[in-house]
């Protein structure tokens, strides 16, 4: 099976761009959650979807939004693009809802602000 | 904010040494779960134990898991340059992983 798939793998934008982020999960895996990675916060939870609808959410201000399509693809939204905002988000999907399973992660998609 | 913290931040060992790394945490949870993650990559997983559970063992990994303590340990035993890695534990709550700070273990040739 093809792991998990995230587009672009590389991104720079300026402040107050938005960017869009891809996330392919593992076929036949039905929950797709974002992470974002950073120096100083570490791995902080931003979501997860489970049959298109988003069952969790982080900490995170309305600027991040997502989705999941009928094929449990799913995409990450950042609007309004600040300094902070770069890190590098990394998906994961796993068969069922929530965390009771391992977790299969994608290579992640590194973003640049200036 | 994290729930996990994890000690020692680093670690500096020869190939063939014992690496041992702890976590610890402040709620309950339904398992915990260890993940390396490779210069930046994306994060791999490693072992997961139950809340009911006390030790696990996989290949050259021994995981133990003191829910009265709120803590864990990963052994990696036999290291290998390879095992240059971020080591992480999280703990699962029912809506997500909570990811501690990591541990950076550097494996001498």
């Amino acid at each position: 099976k093809a792991g998990v798939t995230q587009t672009p793998r590389y991104l720079i934008k300026t402040r107050g761009q938005q960017v869009t982020l891809s996330c392919s999960p593992i076929s036949g895996h039905r929950s797709v959650s974002w992470y974002q990675q950073t120096p100083g916060q570490g791995l902080q939870f931003l979501f997860e979807y489970f049959s298109e609808t988003q069952r969790n959410k982080g900490n995170f201000p309305g600027r991040f939004s997502g989705r999941q399509f009928s094929n449990s693809r799913s995409e990450m939204n950042v609007s309004t693009l600040e300094l902070g905002d770069s890190a590098l988000y990394l998906c994961a999907s796993s068969p069922g809802r929530g965390t009771y399973n391992e977790q299969f992660f994608g290579p992640g998609t590194r973003l640049t602000v200036l | 904010s994290q729930q996990g913290e994890e000690d020692p931040q680093a670690l500096s060992i020869q190939e063939g040494e014992n690496a041992t790394m702890n976590c610890s945490y402040k709620t309950s949870i339904n398992n915990l779960q260890w993940y390396r993650q490779n210069s930046g990559r994306g994060l791999v997983h490693l072992i997961l134990i139950r809340s009911n559970e006390r030790e696990k063992h996989s290949g050259r990994l021994r995981v133990t898991l003191d829910t009265s303590k709120k803590s864990s340990s990963l052994l990696i035993t036999a290291s290998r340059a390879a095992d240059t890695a971020s080591y992480f534990c999280a703990t699962s709550r029912p809506d997500k992983l909570i990811f501690g700070t990591g541990t950076r273990l550097q494996v001498f040739p």
